[in-house]
């Protein structure tokens, strides 16, 4: 299985910049193609995706909520981040069957 | 209005078994593949698996796929989980999902949350 690995805590200040990565145990992209994927949790809440295919913004997502990356390296930046988006954030990747999740990378306010 | 209401959750022995559903409405429901993710406790998310529009393709995390069976009903715009062989590291909330091309997941849910439990 692929192993995603994510920080688990992040401490930002609100109007900062956050950048919460994830790293693949093997390359997650086919050509151009990347296949890594961010989704936004907030307490008591479902899951919300954000970002699909590493850079592709999810309908209704505001543009502060950024994603990049190819192969293992993958970045979620948040900027500024507002008061609302104090959340887990979770990578998922769907090169290989079984998809897998990171472990989630909780962004509190410092 | 995309939505996915999971059902069948609750309380259950160690052991038992227990279904899940989940009702699709508000898209064209055979079109889609779809699928299942759980999150015990105080935990991540965890992916189980997915299935294809017409079923042919199955796909579960390695660890799940003795005990748990994925189906759908394209006529009941329907999703299922069933659960077998049920023990205390299964108590979570399952979330059934919609996925897109490249197996992302865009609407989630809201969970249904089951227990195992003597």
């Amino acid at each position: 299985d692929i192993v995603l690995t994510q920080s688990p805590v992040l401490a930002v200040s609100l109007g900062q910049r956050a950048t919460i990565s994830c790293r693949a145990s093997q390359s997650v992209s086919i050509s151009s193609i990347n296949l890594m994927h961010w989704y936004q949790q907030k307490p008591g809440q479902q899951p919300k995706l954000l970002i699909y295919r590493a850079s592709n913004l999810a309908s209704g997502i505001p543009a502060r909520f950024s994603g990049s990356g190819s192969g293992t390296d993958f970045t979620l930046t948040i900027d500024p981040v507002q008061a609302d988006d104090i959340a887990a954030y979770y990578c998922q990747q769907s090169r290989e069957s079984p998809n897998t999740f990171g472990a989630g990378t909780k962004l509190e306010l410092k | 209005e995309v939505k996915l209401v999971e059902s069948g959750g609750g309380l259950v022995q160690p052991g038992r078994s227990l279904k899940l559903s989940c009702a699709a409405s508000g898209f064209s429901f055979n079109d889609y593949w779809m699928g299942w993710v759980r999150q015990a406790p105080g935990k991540g998310l965890e992916w189980i698996g997915e299935i294809n529009q017409d079923s042919s393709t199955i796909n579960y995390t390695p660890s799940l796929k003795d005990k748990f069976t994925i189906s759908r009903d394209n006529a009941q715009n329907t999703l299922y989980l069933q659960m077998s062989k049920l023990g205390s590291e299964d108590t979570a909330i399952y979330y059934c999902a919609r996925a897109r091309r490249y197996n992302y997941f865009d609407y989630w849910g809201q969970g249904v949350m089951v227990t195992v439990s003597s």
